[in-house]
């Protein structure tokens, strides 16, 4: 597609539930990014890919949070035991590369609403 | 270690007059430096970014940023507001290509 899709868009869940968000990268980039912005907050940092590789998860706040691309294009993040604090848009951006000279494009995000 | 602050969580400016938003950064080396920009249900723009080039960056949509080293700035501004500019404004560092910093968000209101 022409730009970063993620699923669902909105996505209500009861506490202690897991939750999988889905993220569709622009055909052919290598880089792909999670983040998570709560509500009246930048986003802060989740993970980074490249390619299949998981090459930093420093930003996911508990083991509850897990990431993977299995095939080094589309990935999923899975929330598990769900709190109301996970509560929050998830964002999914990708790029060509690592390069600073490229432009990380990012979707129109998850919304999670923990209940 | 890398921070963003914005000083501004809220600026309103009236339609035709000029815009500042305004970003300190804190950077050990030489940082990127963007704008994005995020509409209402709407996923973050590039508006415009610096990566060691020349300090007077141009953007889209007339916005342009000025990297000051010495001042640890990268302030945003428009000459002329529209309307279709209201929006919440992030600006970002990086060192480290893979790890965006986010400041906390400037939401600009445009009166007509």
């Amino acid at each position: 597609g022409a730009g970063v899709s993620q699923s669902p868009r909105y996505k209500v869940a009861k506490r202690g539930q897991d939750v999988a968000l889905r993220c569709d990268p622009i055909s052919g980039h290598v880089s792909l990014f999670w983040y998570q912005q709560a509500l009246g907050q930048g986003p802060e940092f989740l993970t980074y890919f490249q390619n299949e590789a998981q090459l930093d998860k420093s930003g996911l706040p508990s083991d509850r949070f897990f990431a993977e691309r299995p095939e080094g294009s589309v990935s999923t993040l899975k929330i598990q035991r769900t709190q109301q604090e996970d509560s929050a848009v998830y964002l999914c951006a990708s790029s060509l590369g690592p390069g600073n000279g490229n432009t990380i494009y990012f979707g129109e995000g998850s919304w999670l609403t923990v209940v | 270690a890398q921070s963003v602050t914005q000083l501004d969580s809220h600026v309103s400016v009236s339609e035709g007059t000029p815009v500042l938003l305004r970003c300190n950064y804190s950077s050990s080396y030489s940082p990127s430096l963007f704008w994005y920009v995020q509409h209402p249900n709407k996923g973050l723009q590039l508006l415009l970014k610096y990566t060691s080039a020349a300090t007077l960056v141009k953007g889209i949509n007339g916005f342009e940023a000025e990297f000051k080293k010495s001042e640890t700035s990268f302030h945003l501004t428009k000459p002329s507001a529209h309307m279709s500019d209201a929006a919440e404004y992030f600006c970002v560092v990086t060192e480290v290509f893979n790890k965006f910093y986010f400041g906390s968000g400037t939401k600009l209101n445009v009166k007509p």
